[in-house]
C-alpha cells in the first residue's frame, strides 16, 4: 500500500529566516506530487506540481519554491519567509496519467512570527 | 484560475437532520472529488464523479455530478456527530491539475 509522509508536522519560524518542507511517498513510482496552502477552515490553494524529477509547475508566484530531487519525495522552500506565509501546508500524491484521485499527507502547520 | 464554489460555507444542524452542499463552477472537469478534512488533518477522499449526471451513495451519503460536469452536490442523510468536519469538493482538469473548492464546515450537534 502506499503512504505519504510530511514533516515537520509544526514548525515556527521567524520573519526572513529560510524554509524547508519535506514530503516523501512509499508504495509507488513516478507519482504526480503537489503541494497545497490551506488557511484556516478553508480550501486548499495549490501551489506547486509536479509529473517527474526535476519538472515543477508553479501555479501562483510567490515567495516560495518547490524541488522535486528524487521520484518520490517533493521540497517546499523559501530564502526569506514572510508573515503571510503562515498557514497548513499539504502534500498530496496521485497515480501519473490515470489519477483521478489525490491522497494527502498529514501536513505541517506553519507560524511565521 | 478555475474556481469552484461550495455553500454553505458553514452548516451547524442537529443530529438526525438531512443536508446538502453544493460545489458549482462557471468550468467543466474532467472529474470531481469529494473530501472530507479533520482538524489538523489532510484531506481524506470520499468519492470521485466521472460522467455528467452521475450519482454515487456512499452509506449515508449521496453524491451528484451536474449533467454539464460543472458542479456538484453532497446530500447526508441523518446526519451523525462523526460527519462533522470541512467538506471539500476539487474539480480535476484533463491535464492532472485539481482545483479546490472553498470549503463547507458542518457541525453536527447531538
Amino acid at each position: 500500500s502506499q503512504t505519504i509522509h510530511q514533516w515537520p508536522a509544526t514548525l515556527v519560524q521567524p520573519v526572513g529566516s529560510p524554509l524547508s518542507l519535506e514530503c516523501t511517498v512509499e508504495g509507488t513510482s513516478n507519482p504526480n506530487l503537489y503541494w497545497y496552502r490551506q488557511a484556516a477552515g478553508r480550501g486548499l490553494q495549490l501551489l506547486f506540481y509536479s509529473v517527474g524529477i526535476g519538472q515543477i509547475s508553479s501555479e501562483v508566484p510567490q515567495n516560495l519554491s518547490a524541488s522535486r530531487p528524487q521520484d518520490r519525495q517533493f521540497i517546499l522552500s523559501s530564502k526569506k519567509l514572510l508573515l503571510s506565509d503562515s498557514g497548513f501546508y499539504l502534500c498530496a500524491w496521485n497515480r501519473a496519467f490515470s489519477g483521478y484521485e489525490q491522497y494527502f499527507g498529514p501536513g505541517t502547520r506553519l507560524t511565521v512570527t | 484560475t478555475q474556481l469552484l464554489e461550495q455553500s454553505p460555507q458553514f452548516l451547524s444542524i442537529q443530529e438526525g437532520e438531512n443536508l446538502t452542499v453544493y460545489c458549482n463552477s462557471s468550468s467543466v472537469f474532467s472529474s470531481l472529488q469529494w473530501y472530507r478534512q479533520e482538524p489538523g488533518e489532510g484531506p481524506v477522499l470520499l468519492v470521485t464523479v466521472v460522467t455528467g449526471g452521475e450519482v454515487k451513495k456512499l452509506k449515508r451519503l449521496t453524491f451528484q455530478f451536474g449533467d454539464a460536469r460543472k458542479d456538484s452536490s453532497l446530500h447526508i442523510t441523518a446526519a451523525q456527530t462523526g460527519d462533522t468536519g470541512l467538506y471539500l469538493c476539487a474539480g480535476a482538469t484533463a491535464g492532472n491539475q485539481f482545483y479546490f473548492g472553498t470549503g463547507t464546515s458542518l457541525t453536527v450537534i447531538p
